[in-house]
């Protein structure tokens, strides 16, 4: 029941191109998704959230569009750049305050 | 701003090894995590700690001790390294009202052999 799933594990993209990368979730009552970007040696940064009440949310190149009724959310990464290149985290808060996290989706951006 | 800093960056053990993992932030925020990384998979939650006293098991916390020694710091102990284990470990912190959005170190790689 507590799962979030992403998809693809792994996505390349060349420079320039619109990066998307999916995630869903079965707990009706998960209402806060930020999206976390790791880097290689790095630990995970938030990157952009949203939460349940908003069905898209915009923060430069990248945006989360969010459909509560299909239990999914996308993260797009618009005229994606090498330095894009990462590990990308779905996650979704539980009614207990913890965050159930997803298994990445890791990015490749070819120059 | 502020950093969290883990120590050991790099730790190999032997197998039925008792070994201690340590986070300090200097945030000075009121929670702090436990996240242990596997390839390909997500974090999962081994322990967090609410506030300077308090002490609670995620869904990873068998195998796991953790200690809150004060606010800036939180400890994990890992009771009897498994053989061929292979995870990162990463701790992570937030204030209290707002713990959707955590601040993670950069991890403890551990490998027993």
């Amino acid at each position: 029941q507590q799962q979030v799933r992403q998809s693809p594990q792994s996505l390349t993209v060349w420079e320039g191109e619109t990066a998307i990368l999916n995630c869903s979730y079965e707990d009706s009552t998960f209402n806060y998704f930020p999206w976390y970007q790791q880097f290689p040696g790095e630990g995970p940064a938030l990157l952009i959230s949203i939460r349940s009440v908003s069905d898209k949310k915009e923060d430069g190149r990248f945006t989360i569009f969010f459909n509560k009724r299909e239990k999914k959310l996308s993260l797009h990464i618009t005229d994606s750049q090498p330095g894009d290149s990462a590990t990308y985290f779905c996650a979704a808060r539980a009614s207990n305050y913890q965050l159930i996290w997803g298994s990445g989706t890791k990015l490749i951006i070819k120059p | 701003g502020g950093i969290i800093t883990q120590t050991p960056k790099f730790l190999i053990g032997q197998e039925g090894q008792k070994l201690t993992l340590k986070c300090q932030q200097n945030f000075n925020h009121d929670t702090m995590y436990w996240y242990r990384q596997d390839s390909g998979k997500g974090l999962r939650l081994i322990y967090y700690s609410i506030t300077e006293n308090d002490l609670q098991k995620g869904d990873l916390s068998e195998g796991y001790d953790a200690s809150r020694e004060k606010k800036s710091s939180f400890s994990l102990t890992v009771t009897s390294a498994q053989k061929n284990e292979m995870a990162v470990f990463l701790c992570a912190s937030s204030t209290r009202d707002s713990q959707d959005t955590q601040y993670f170190g950069p991890g403890t790689r551990l490998l027993v052999l």
